[in-house]
């Protein structure tokens, strides 16, 4: 099955610099990769994702960047601000299958806590 | 807020019982998930269910029990509790379909086993 790595398990950044986590994944039939920030007390909330297809995708502070042939893919959060401390999590699914079904499970990493000073 | 909608957010129970978690998919949403996120082993997959067929199994012991109904709800039989079974249990919708479509998840239902 799936493994996703991730990397830092902790990450600590002033206010307005840039912040990157990393993720590896085992399964190269896996083709959507989503990211979701968890917050004290809530569940997941997707924050950006990328399939595939796509090497790069951004969303205003947030950027994501795959590697297919490497099998690694980065969150990258610029100008860092307070209200973005939280714990983030990668994760790889493959998708698609006959019928219109989506396959299997979502494999997540293991989490980043990401904590930054004002 | 997701749509995905959990219930109950607490829960404290004794070792040996059992307790129902449910979940309410987003509207229209036909696959479900759990997953069950503890300190020390994140967040571990569960079980899928896509329009009522289970669809995927991940590590979920035997005394777990998950069943998606007609109207497209679910719930989380959890038997013979133990005190390591204490977990944040989140379920998660999509609507499924071969290009994929986001996954959500709810706000979590807190178990603790004492």
């Amino acid at each position: 099955g799936e493994n996703v790595e991730q990397h830092p398990s902790t990450l600590s950044v002033q206010e307005g610099d840039s912040a990157v986590i990393k993720c590896t994944y085992s399964d190269s039939a896996s083709n959507y990769f989503p990211w979701y920030k968890q917050e004290l007390g809530k569940g997941p909330q997707l924050i950006i994702d990328i399939r595939s297809n796509v090497g790069e995708k951004k969303d205003q502070r947030i950027a994501v960047t795959l590697n297919k042939t490497a099998k690694h893919f980065s969150l990258h959060i610029t100008e860092t601000q307070p209200e973005d401390s939280a714990v983030y999590f990668c994760a790889a699914i493959r998708r698609g299958g006959a019928g219109g079904t989506s396959y299997g499970k979502l494999t997540f990493g293991q989490g980043t806590i990401l904590t930054v000073h004002p | 807020d997701s749509g995905v909608t959990q219930t109950p957010k607490h829960l404290i129970t004794a070792t040996g019982q059992r307790v129902t978690l449910r979940c309410s998919p987003r509207s229209g949403d036909l696959s479900v998930y759990w997953y069950q996120q503890s300190l020390d082993q994140g967040l571990q997959f569960l079980i899928q269910y896509y329009n009522g067929e289970e669809r995927a199994k991940g590590n979920i012991l035997e005394r777990f029990s998950a069943q998606q109904f007609p109207d497209l709800h679910s719930e989380l039989n959890l038997s013979s509790l133990e005190l390591g079974d204490s977990a944040l249990y989140f379920c998660a919708s999509t609507a499924g379909g071969a290009s994929g479509n986001t996954i959500y998840f709810g706000e979590g239902s807190w178990l603790t086993v004492v």
